[in-house]
């Protein structure tokens, strides 16, 4: 199986800061990934599909990039609904695993 | 726009079936991969599996010997059967739509505990 690992598990952060949130793949798997974000109570929401395109409706302050084994997510100003946790997925092989995640708090 | 809605119960008794429904309405099943994931209270995500509109399945080995997917495309269908359950399996499940090789659509989630 292909692991994914995050980093941080978890930050501090104040609304409008900068945001950085790594995944690091065990192998490479092209751009075969993905970044969604999970509130409580809520259902997963895909934000970036192929390492680095945004899915529709996701504003523009969330970018993603990446190729290979190394991807970043950025928040570029953090507003108050993106509190939440992040998870990366890989769809290169199977299983399609998850990231641990990442929660993003409120400092 | 495309929706799922999860049905199935909440509770279940260990060792008996889990069984869960997932109705796709504003578009069709076919032609996509249909997924399903799980979150243990407290946990992360969990790929369960996956079946495409055909009845090709794909599951996740750690759960593989357990679960079973179908579709009734009739009905615009998508199902996942785990036997054997045990508190292990106490998570909220999740389908979700795969477009392309994201999950871009999720349904709104079923909290399932297993207990006597």
């Amino acid at each position: 199986d292909i692991q994914l690992t995050q980093s941080p598990s978890s930050l501090s952060a104040s609304v409008g800061d900068r945001v950085t949130i790594s995944c690091r793949a065990s192998q490479s798997i092209s751009n075969f990934f993905h970044w969604y974000q999970h509130k409580p109570g809520q259902a997963p929401k895909l934000l970036i599909y192929a390492a680095s395109s945004l899915q529709r409706g996701v504003p523009s302050r969330f970018t993603g990039s990446g190729s290979g084994t190394d991807f970043t997510l950025t928040i570029s100003s953090l507003e108050p609904e993106d509190f939440a946790t992040y998870y990366c997925q890989q769809s290169y092989s199977s299983p399609r695993t998850f990231g641990q995640g990442t929660r993003v708090e409120i400092k | 726009q495309v929706q799922l809605q999860q049905s199935g119960p909440g509770l279940v008794k260990p060792s008996e079936t889990l069984s869960l429904t997932c109705t796709v309405s504003g578009g069709s099943i076919s032609s996509f991969y249909w997924g399903w994931v799980r979150q243990p209270a407290g946990k992360g995500l969990e790929w369960i599996g996956r079946i495409y509109s055909s009845g090709i399945t794909d599951y996740n080995p750690s759960l593989k010997s357990r679960i079973t997917m179908s579709v009734d495309t009739s009905k615009n269908q998508v199902s996942l059967k785990m036997t054997s359950v045990s508190a292990a399996d106490t998570a909220v499940y999740y389908c979700a739509r795969v477009g392309g090789y994201a999950m871009d659509i999720w349904g709104q989630g079923t909290t399932v505990a297993v207990s006597s």
